[in-house]
């Protein structure tokens, strides 16, 4: 089946650093999506991405689809104590079917 | 953006009863819903599709006896988990799909309900 490979596991980063994460896929995806999550909460979706090679930035977030249709990442930029959380990448591979989950990102960010 | 609710947010409840959650999509109308499971410090994990009018489809080893699924209308569906034990104990979150301007249909996720069997 298909498999998604997020790194880092974990990050301890200082406030005011830069931050990136990655996800590679065993099979191609049409959608790359870039959720948030905090303790005892859903997901929430910062970032979709449609087009291989395509950039997409929101604030200070910017993430990008892989040419090869295989990968993804997603950085921040300038990090804040409120960016701490879960990072989830997602991908699916046609429209309308499911999403397949990335094992998560923790961020702590130290003030 | 698009808003999605779960009701209750937690409960707990004794080892052999049934617990119903509702997920509901407050401002648009959603073609499919899903039901996922996150256990602690994991991922998470796709139970079941649910597409309004019509049977839940669940992912491979899930229960579908056991975790009941009605998608009654294009706003509302409920997961029940049915003669609940404690390793049922879970994260449960619920997303609701919606067309967007590019057609492509996005997941929005509710807030999950924290459910505790003891």
């Amino acid at each position: 089946g298909q498999q998604l490979n997020q790194s880092p596991q974990s990050m301890f980063i200082q406030e005011g650093e830069d931050v990136s994460m990655n996800c590679t896929s065993s099979s191609i995806f049409n959608t790359w999506l870039w959720y948030k999550q905090d303790p005892g909460e859903g997901p929430v979706l910062l970032i979709a991405l449609y087009k291989a090679g395509e950039l997409t930035s929101n604030g200070r977030l910017t993430a990008q689809f892989g040419i090869t249709r295989k990968d993804s990442f997603l950085n921040i930029s300038a990090s804040i104590p409120s960016d701490v959380g879960i990072y989830f990448c997602a991908g699916r591979e046609t429209s309308g079917s499911r999403l397949t989950f990335g094992e998560g990102t923790q961020l702590t960010v130290n003030p | 953006g698009a808003v999605v609710s779960q009701h209750p947010s937690r409960v707990i409840c004794k080892s052999g009863t049934s617990v119903k959650i509702e997920c509901r999509s407050l401002d648009f109308q959603a073609t499919t819903m899903f039901w996922y499971r996150q256990f602690p410090k994991q991922s998470l994990m796709l139970m079941a599709t649910s597409n309004e009018g019509s049977k839940a489809t669940y992912e491979q080893g899930v229960e579908k006896d056991k975790f009941l699924i009605n998608h009654a209308s294009l706003t509302l569906s409920t997961l029940t988990v049915t003669s609940a034990h404690p390793e049922d104990s879970s994260f449960y979150i619920c997303s609701a799909s919606v067309l967007s301007g590019a057609n492509y249909n996005e997941q929005f996720f509710g807030p999950g309900t924290r459910l505790t069997v003891l």
